[in-house]
């Protein structure tokens, strides 16, 4: 079956410019994940759905960054003002559920940004 | 605080060999550990998942190993193959609300032909 797919796979910007990223997870998934990938380093979570609910913001690293997941499925990660160190692969990952369900993570190929 | 941490960077093996990848972990209150192969280009890849009421869960070719007394976690693969190159992450549950993982920096395995 289809895994979860993130576009657009790469991205050029300048920095100041506002980006969109979108993630489509794995159909029947309720739990969807975004973590962020810097140059040779481990993964850094940022926000978590589980289905419609209001995610905790508390893991984006700056009030530039903010998320939305739409009818429970489709999730876009959108980065305002886009500055160097936004520079990563933005990674989305989706379970069949979340929270304390330990259900393994599934990842998507990721979307590699790079801020001019 | 919680943190995952791998004790070799890098790892280079002979094919055909076994391949064992180590990872510590801090937080003795993680009850959910996950391995994860990425290859150049392309997110992570689920290999094999242990609960912490287990300490040890076998696969296709590759075994976890559970050691909850010391918090260590090992990924071993048999007959290790030049397919088998990447780099592997070991990431744990961060035990919060969210079940979001805590990831190691990985460690780089090469398979010399």
């Amino acid at each position: 079956g289809a895994g979860v797919s993130q576009s657009p796979s790469n991205k050029v910007t300048e920095k100041g410019k506002d980006v969109e990223l979108r993630c489509d997870p794995i159909s029947g998934h309720t739990a969807l994940y975004w973590y962020r990938q810097s140059l040779g380093q481990g993964l850094e979570f940022l926000i978590y759905f589980q289905g419609n609910s209001a995610p905790d913001k508390s893991g984006l690293p700056s009030d530039r960054f903010s998320a939305e997941r739409t009818g429970g499925s489709v999730s876009t990660l959108t980065i305002q003002r886009t500055q160097q160190e936004d520079s990563a692969v933005y990674l989305c990952a989706s379970s069949l559920a979340g929270g304390h369900s330990n259900q393994p993570q599934h990842f998507g190929d990721g979307t590699r940004l790079s801020i001019l | 605080g919680e943190s995952v941490g791998l004790h070799l960077p890098t790892l280079s093996v002979q094919e055909g060999d076994n391949s064992i990848i180590n990872c510590a972990y801090s937080n003795s209150a993680s009850d959910y550990f996950i391995w994860y192969k990425q290859e150049s280009g392309k997110g992570p890849q689920f290999i094999i998942d242990i609960r912490s009421n287990m300490d040890k869960r076998q696969g296709q070719r590759v075994t976890v190993l559970l050691n909850k007394t010391v918090k260590h976690l090992s990924l071993q693969i048999a007959a290790t193959q030049p397919g088998d190159s990447a780099v592997y992450f070991c990431a744990e549950n961060a035990g919060g609300s969210q079940g979001n993982l805590i990831f190691g920096k990985g460690t780089k395995l090469s398979v010399k032909p």
